[in-house]
């Protein structure tokens, strides 16, 4: 059964702080790797990675998939109070398997 | 377009009861997926189609779920018999499909609360 596992569960930083978050995976017939952010309601679109060591950015979000070691790392420098959420990592194989996310707190 | 739409944004039941949840996708997308969350954890994966064809469904779904996706174009989530433990957000989301894949677009979401 396909499977991915994010860290930290919970973080809380101070707004300016830099964040790495943490996604590995198990997944047959893998495809490609998302992250997601959930605030209070539905998940919204991140970033989908599909190859090696190719970094995708936006604005101070950041992210890069490692297909040897089965993981992925989103980062966020500069955080603010704004990025508080939920963020999940998902697998891309047909259908997507979500993480339980890790649930961010920025302190002003 | 205005995204992915569900109804009813909340729905009330008593256990037992048969309810039935709806999903209006992205026109555009061919692909349609119905998930279930509770608190503090990940979406859980129920079901998807592409098109009308039901492609895969969760084998942890029991058979009091049901869903249809006639003509290709909205989809419902039946639930027969509603416990406690169905209880969840219930999530439908579209994409594209092709290659490596696409992002989903999600609704808002459907919050049923079995009493």
């Amino acid at each position: 059964e396909d499977k991915v596992v994010q860290s930290p569960l919970s973080l809380v930083v101070h707004e300016g702080d830099t964040v790495t978050l943490n996604c590995s995976y198990e997944v047959t017939n893998f495809r490609s790797l998302l992250w997601y952010k959930q605030e209070k309601k539905a998940p919204t679109f991140l970033f989908m990675l599909t190859s090696s060591g190719i970094e995708k950015k936006s604005g101070r979000l950041s992210s890069i998939l490692d297909k040897k070691e089965l993981f992925s790392i989103l980062n966020i420098t500069a955080t603010q109070t704004g990025d508080s959420a939920v963020y999940l990592c998902a697998s891309n194989a047909g259908k997507s398997t979500f993480g339980d996310g890790t649930t961010l707190t920025v302190k002003p | 377009d205005t995204g992915v739409s569900q109804d009813p944004r909340h729905k009330i039941t008593k256990r037992g009861q048969n309810v039935t949840f709806r999903c209006d996708p992205i026109s555009e997308h061919n692909r349609l997926y119905w998930y279930r969350q509770t608190l503090g954890q990940g979406p859980e994966f129920l079901t998807y189609f592409q098109n009308e064809a039901q492609l895969e469904k969760s084998r942890l779904l029991s058979d009091r779920f049901s869903a249809e996706r006639p003509k290709g174009s909205f989809s419902t989530l039946e639930i027969q018999r509603t416990e406690q433990g169905d209880s969840a957000m219930y999530l439908c989301a579209s994409s594209l499909t092709g290659g490596r894949g696409y992002g989903y677009t999600f609704g808002s979401g459907t919050r049923l609360t079995v009493v």
